[in-house]
């Protein structure tokens, strides 16, 4: 079946790293993704991995894939207030070229 | 301006009445997606549409329809609104080019049923 599982809080302290960790279940996933929500709006994209790559660098960001054991992480260097937000994982889902989201991830960060 | 608009923003309503939430883009994408967003159940899809004439349901599509009146305008109507489909809606908007099929995310609506 189709599910993208990450776990609901993190609360980290300003300036030291966020790990963000995510399963998936569909093992052709072509792309996996991370998509950013700051409060009242909609999702935007913030990276996303190609699923013959095991790591993808871009600035403050780094994402790992580990597909033998189907697990995705987004790492935040730095983390900053401006990171505050809801971080989704995602999956595009071979079979019908749609994407499968989890439930979220709420970041918050303390000072 | 934004290039994937939803209307209204914010709407409360009572359960047994029929509600339209519009959604409109000036992106020139063909593919067009609705989803509802609840606490601790992320995004789940209810409908999608890859071009005008192309139609398909999503996980939960029960008590939703939708119109694809055109490529830029695709509108989702609860037929008769009960509680639990209180949530907060999305549209969103893809080009179906892009090999990684990134999807372009309206501000959502958000729906009250009393």
């Amino acid at each position: 079946g189709e599910d993208v599982e990450q776990s609901l809080f993190l609360s980290v302290r300003e300036g030291d790293s966020s790990v963000i960790n995510c399963t998936y279940t569909d093992s052709s996933s072509t792309y996996l993704y991370w998509y950013k929500q700051e409060p009242g709006a909609g999702l935007q994209l913030l990276t996303y991995i190609f699923s013959n790559m095991d790591m993808k660098q871009d600035q403050r960001l780094t994402v790992l894939l580990n597909k033998k054991d189907k697990h995705l992480s987004l790492r935040i260097a730095d983390t900053q207030t401006g990171d505050s937000a809801i971080y989704f994982c995602a999956e595009l889902y071979s079979s019908a070229s749609k994407i499968i989201f989890g439930s979220g991830t709420r970041l918050s960060i303390r000072p | 301006d934004a290039d994937v608009t939803q209307t209204p923003r914010n709407r409360i309503t009572k359960t047994g009445k029929r509600i339209m939430l519009e959604c409109s883009q000036t992106k020139g994408h063909d593919r067009m997606y609705w989803y509802r967003q609840d606490p601790g159940l992320g995004l789940r899809l209810i409908y999608y549409s890859f071009d005008v004439k192309d139609i398909n349901k999503g996980e939960i599509s029960d008590g939703y329809s939708v119109s694809r009146q055109a490529q830029a305008k695709f509108s989702l109507s609860l037929e008769s609104a009960i509680p639990n489909q209180t949530a907060l809606y999305f549209c969103a908007t893809s080009d179906g080019e892009t090999s990684y099929n990134e999807q372009f995310f309206g501000p959502g609506t958000r729906l009250t049923v009393l």
